[in-house]
């Protein structure tokens, strides 16, 4: 099947700085991708679609200027957490939908799991 | 809007035997699929299965199998000869025909006992 890279796996900061979650499409082209969020827990909330060469759509009550999403080629688009704060800590995931092969199903990352002290 | 329900937070099977996954959803739409996805403690999410809703027959893939039953809004996941492998949270999802945005239950964890 089709593969989806996330990167980082795991990654700890301290409060009010950045961190960046990169997510890749290994072998196909997705002009759509998506993140989530998941607590401990609990299902998989979406936050925002990605779209490449245009703006992200966000969720109702995700902040945008918080998640800061960028689609910049077929093949990667990053979640940039600004000012992290603890309660920003979660398990992100990405999945990406193959362009060519439309109607079939998205794959997922193997998620990132974010950790603000 | 769309939602998934999942009504069982956790199950428990024996081995070998088989246990039923239930899940409901909401749609106003005619056109849709609906998927499970299996995530063991790694994670990873993992397709198990899916259904167009406009295919009338169950989808099966080896162990698994679903019953979708269109009218009732209802699609169940059901599997066979179950194994320690296969304990994991099991999420159902409902994705609309001309969108790739998926909308997920809240989950069933699966427990398997030896």
């Amino acid at each position: 099947g089709a593969v989806v890279s996330q990167h980082p796996s795991w990654v700890i900061c301290k409060s009010g700085t950045s961190v960046k979650i990169e997510c890749r499409s290994l072998d196909f082209q997705a002009t759509t991708m998506f993140w989530y969020r998941q607590f401990p827990k609990q299902s998989l909330m979406l936050m925002a679609t990605s779209n490449e060469g245009s703006k992200a759509t966000y969720e109702q009550g995700v902040e945008k200027d918080k998640f800061l999403i960028n689609h910049a080629s077929l093949t990667l688009s990053t979640l940039t957490v600004t000012s992290a704060h603890p309660e920003d800590s979660s398990f992100y995931i990405c999945s990406a939908a193959n362009r060519d092969r439309r109607n079939t199903e998205a794959f997922f990352g193997q998620g990132t799991r974010l950790t603000v002290v | 809007a769309q939602t998934v329900t999942q009504s069982q937070p956790e199950m428990s099977v024996q081995e070998a035997e088989t246990v039923t996954l239930s899940c409901t959803y909401d749609t106003s739409e005619s056109d849709y699929y609906l998927f499970w996805y299996k995530q063991p403690p790694s994670r990873q999410m993992i397709l198990v299965i899916r259904q167009e809703a406009y295919k009338q027959q169950n989808a099966t893939e080896n162990r698994f199998s679903v019953n979708f039953q269109k009218a009732a809004k209802s699609f169940s996941l059901k599997i066979s000869d179950s194994q320690l492998g296969d304990a994991a949270m099991y999420f159902c999802a409902y994705r609309s025909y001309n969108t790739d945005k998926l909308i997920f239950g809240t989950g069933t964890r699966l427990q398997v006992f030896p």
